[in-house]
């Protein structure tokens, strides 16, 4: 079925440490990614996508990789600071049913609460 | 900030009652979202509408409704409510109809039914 697993569902590190956070999808044929960032109090908001003719993205701290033979994809970032701590969603593009077009639809991650500790 | 608004910020009603829920698009947008967030459920996709059509249905209980007006703003109405309708509602918007377009969040509505 359609399914976004996210993996870790919580995880702390210290600050210059690194966090990974793996994202694993269902549709072979997805190929969007966004990565959302949710601070407290706050919508989510989008730090980075890739698509999927794409293998890697970086964006200063941020990077996101993807491997559409293994259906997943990952967000990495580096030289972690507090303000990096936040919840993180991943979601994923995946086709919609036939009653309603076809057309495609995000399907989002239960989220992984990062904690960086000063 | 996203350029996409939502009042109000807080809503406390009491179960029965009925609200009414507004968001404005990034401009320039056709296509709004509506999901629903609470602690053990993520981000649950509710709507979808683009150029005031109704594009996509979600996990929309049949006592809500929305709609998108000519201005492109759009409002989400819940009825009935119960004490489980507490949640955050969040509008996203983007500048087409299909999901792989960015989408861009608002800063959402606190509901809390007492």
């Amino acid at each position: 079925g359609e399914n976004v697993e996210q993996h870790p569902s919580t995880l702390s590190v210290q600050e210059g440490d690194s966090a990974v956070i793996k994202c694993t999808y269902s549709d072979s044929a997805s190929n969007y990614f966004p990565w959302y960032k949710q601070e407290l109090g706050k919508g989510p908001q989008l730090i980075i996508d890739i698509r999927s003719n794409v293998g890697e993205k970086k964006d200063q701290r941020i990077a996101v990789t993807l491997n559409k033979t293994a259906k997943h994809f990952s967000l990495h970032i580096t030289e972690t600071q507090p303000e990096d701590s936040a919840v993180y969603f991943c979601a994923a593009s995946m086709k919609r049913g036939e009653t309603q077009g076809g057309s495609e639809k995000l399907v989002f991650g239960k989220g992984t609460k990062l904690t960086v500790n000063p | 900030d996203s350029g996409v608004t939502q009042t109000p910020k807080h809503l406390i009603t009491a179960t029965g009652q009925r609200v009414t829920l507004r968001c404005s698009p990034r401009s320039g947008d056709l296509s709004v979202y509506w999901y629903q967030q609470s602690l053990d459920q993520g981000l649950q996709f509710l709507i979808q509408y683009y150029n005031g059509e109704e594009r996509a249905k979600g996990n929309i209980l049949e006592r809500f409704s929305a709609q998108q007006f000519p201005d492109l703003h759009s409002e989400l109405n819940l009825s009935s409510l119960e004490l489980g309708d507490s949640a955050l509602y969040f509008c996203a918007s983007s500048v087409g109809a299909q999901g792989t377009y960015e989408q861009y969040f608002g800063p959402g509505t606190r509901l809390t039914v007492t």
